[in-house]
C-alpha cells in the first residue's frame, strides 16, 4: 500500500525539542522530493520545509529557519524533521508530503502527528 | 511573497447543490494552482493542480478553472462526502486560508 505514516510527536516545554520521522512505503521514495507541512489549532496549512530526492537541496519557512533540519534515509525509506528550540507557536500537526516531479503539488500526505509545545 | 487569498472562508450548502469556491492571488501564478480537500483526522487530498487538471481518482464532479490570479473550484453536485475545508495553493509555498463547506 502506498502511504505515509508520522511518529514522533508529543508533549514538549518551550525551548525543548523533538524529532519527527515519517515512514514511507508502496513506491520508489528515493526519487520523490518530501516535504513537511503543518496545520496550527483553528489555523489552515503552512508549508514548513521540503528536501529533495537526494537532499542536496533544502529549505525552510522563515518561522523555523534555524531551529528545524529536515533529512531523509532513502535506504530505510524515511523522513525526518529534527526541531530545536521549539516555541508554543510550533503547536500544531505535522504532515509529511510527497511532491509530484518537483512541481510543488503533494499527492500524498499521512495522517499527521501532534507536537504540543507548553509549560 | 506571493499571498494567496479563499471566499468565502465559510459556506453552507446543501448536498445536491452546485458550489463554486475563489482563490485570489496577489500577483500572477500563471496556471500553476492546487486544490486540496481536508476532512478533520485525516490527510489532505490532492484535487485539482495546474488550476485545471483533476487529480488521479477524483471525481468529475470536481473542477477548476482559472489562470493569472483568479482561480475557481467548482463541485457540480454536493455530496455527503464533499463537506470539508478547502485550500488553494501555490507553488509549494503558500496555501490560502481555506473555506470550510458546511451542512445547510
Amino acid at each position: 500500500e502506498v502511504q505515509l505514516v508520522e511518529s514522533g510527536g508529543g508533549l514538549v516545554q518551550p525551548g525543548g525539542s523533538l524529532r519527527l520521522s515519517c515512514a514511507a512505503s508502496g513506491f520508489i521514495f528515493s526519487t520523490d522530493t518530501m516535504n513537511w507541512v503543518r496545520q496550527a489549532p483553528g489555523k489552515g496549512l503552512e508549508w514548513v520545509s521540503y528536501i529533495s530526492y537526494s537532499s542536496g537541496t533544502v529549505d525552510y519557512a522563515d518561522s523555523v529557519k534555524g531551529r528545524f533540519t529536515i533529512s531523509r534515509d532513502n535506504a530505510e525509506t524515511s523522513l525526518s524533521l529534527q526541531m530545536n528550540s521549539l516555541r508554543d507557536e510550533d503547536t500544531a500537526i505535522y504532515y509529511c508530503a510527497r511532491e509530484v516531479d518537483v512541481s510543488g503539488y503533494f499527492d500524498l500526505w499521512g495522517r499527521g502527528t501532534l507536537v504540543t509545545v507548553s509549560s | 511573497e506571493i499571498v494567496m487569498m479563499q471566499s468565502p472562508a465559510t459556506l453552507s450548502v446543501s448536498p445536491g447543490e452546485r458550489v463554486t469556491l475563489s482563490c485570489r492571488a496577489s500577483q500572477s501564478v500563471s496556471s500553476n494552482l492546487a486544490w486540496y480537500q481536508h476532512k478533520p483526522g485525516q490527510a489532505p487530498r490532492l484535487l485539482i493542480y495546474l488550476a485545471s487538471t483533476r487529480a488521479t481518482g477524483i471525481p468529475a464532479r470536481f473542477s477548476g478553472s482559472g489562470s493569472g490570479t483568479e482561480f475557481t473550484l467548482t463541485i457540480s453536485s454536493l455530496q455527503s462526502e464533499d463537506f470539508a475545508v478547502y485550500y488553494c495553493q501555490h507553488a509549494r509555498y503558500t496555501f490560502g486560508q481555506g473555506t470550510k463547506l458546511e451542512i445547510k
